[in-house]
This record gives structure tokens, sequence and C-alpha cells, in this order.
């Protein structure tokens, strides 16, 4: 079956930094979505991917999707506390109709 | 438009007792499922459903049924609760499978605690 593996699991940064959160799946990803939760509350839709090499950016937040299609990244700049929450990477299953998820980043943005 | 809605956000549950959670969206999605959140470990797929009236099993579905009869309603039933199925709920919809393209909308989650 396939797995959403998700890095770091947890990360404290100070605001103004930057980081990265990864995405790596066991399979081809069809369709590779990036979803932001706060804590206590439901899933905020952030972007989606579908192409190898795409690049899509929100505000400051960037996601890519690499040209095999197996690895995604999530990279924030200049953080601030309204960015803390738990960010999750969620796909189609290889030849399913699965909507699966990864294990999930805990982020922490102090002043 | 209230999107996806599930009832209830918390509940207490003794071992061994049932209980239905539900949830509804107003969207007129075909495709709806059911996950559970426990830390350190994502969202795990219980049963999810392409249609009214097609249901199937996702990654956990021991404990637990579901049913679609309607487009709107997608139930989770818990037959016999157990300390194990403590855990946060959330039902998700999306318009068409889930082909690329087509984000998943989740309600706000049902935290469930079984003592």
């Amino acid at each position: 079956s396939q797995e959403l593996e998700q890095s770091p699991q947890s990360l404290i940064v100070q605001e103004g930094k930057n980081l990265t959160i990864n995405c790596t799946s066991s399979k081809t990803l069809y369709g590779l979505y990036w979803y932001k939760q706060k804590y206590g509350e439901g899933l905020i839709f952030l972007m989606m991917l579908q192409k190898g090499g795409e690049e899509k950016s929100h505000e400051k937040i960037t996601a890519k999707l690499d040209e095999k299609k197996q690895q995604s990244s999530l990279h924030i700049t200049a953080s601030q506390p309204s960015h803390a929450g738990i960010y999750l990477c969620g796909a189609r299953a290889y030849n399913t109709d699965k909507l699966i998820f990864g294990t999930g980043t805990r982020l922490q943005v102090f002043p | 438009n209230a999107g996806v809605t599930q009832t209830p956000k918390f509940q207490v549950l003794k071992t061994g007792q049932s209980m239905t959670l539900q949830c509804a969206q107003d969207m007129n999605h075909e495709y709806m499922s059911w996950y559970r959140q426990d830390p350190g470990m994502g969202l795990r797929l219980i049963h999810y459903s392409v249609g009214a009236g097609i249901t199937d099993q996702g990654e956990v579905p021991n404990g637990y049924n579901v049913s679609r009869s309607t487009t709107e309603d997608f139930p989770l039933r818990l037959l016999s609760a157990a300390p194990s199925q403590t855990s946060v709920y959330f039902c998700a919809s999306s318009y068409s499978g889930v082909a690329p393209g087509t984000e998943a909308f989740f309600g706000q989650g049902t935290r469930l605690t079984v003592v």
C-alpha cells in the first residue's frame, strides 16, 4: 500500500526564519495536496500540485512537486506566529479512490 | 453555505456503548470519507464512499460501519466502543472521487473519548 512520510515530525522556529517541510511517497503521486490544521480545528486546503516539477505559491508559502512525482516540499518564508499549526500532505493512493494523508508536521513559531 | 457539518463536536462513551457520528455536506459532492486522527499518526482513512449506495473500507475499518443512503449524508457508526477508538474523527467530502484537481473539504471534527 502507498504511504506518505513527512519530515520533520515537529519544528520549532523563531519568527522571521524560513523553513521547509517534506512529504515523501512510496509510490508515484497523482495529485498532491497540502493542508494546514490549526490546533483543535479542521483542515484548511492550501494548494494542490499535479505535474512533475510543478511549483505553486500563496502568500509566503511555496509548494513544489519533484520531477519524479514522489516527493513534495512546502517552504515558508519569513515565518510568522500565524503559520503555526499542523501541516499535512495528502494524495490519491496509487490505483485507488482513496485519499490518504501523511503523518503531519507540527510547526511552532515563537516571537 | 455550511460546507461539511459534523455532529457532535464532543462525545464521551463508556466501553461497549454504540453511537453514530453524523456528517452532512451541502455541496452535492459525490466522494465522502471518514478519518481518525491520533497523536503522531496523521489522518488514517476509516471508510469512504464514491457515491450514494457505494462504500468501501479504508486503512482502519475494524469496529466501524458506514452507509450512504443519500448524497448529503455519510454517518459513521461505532458498534461497540473501545478505549482504542478514543480519537478525533474527521469527515471530508470532494466533488468527484479524488481525481487530481479536486480538493477535499473537511468538517470541524468530533472529539471522542471512550472510558
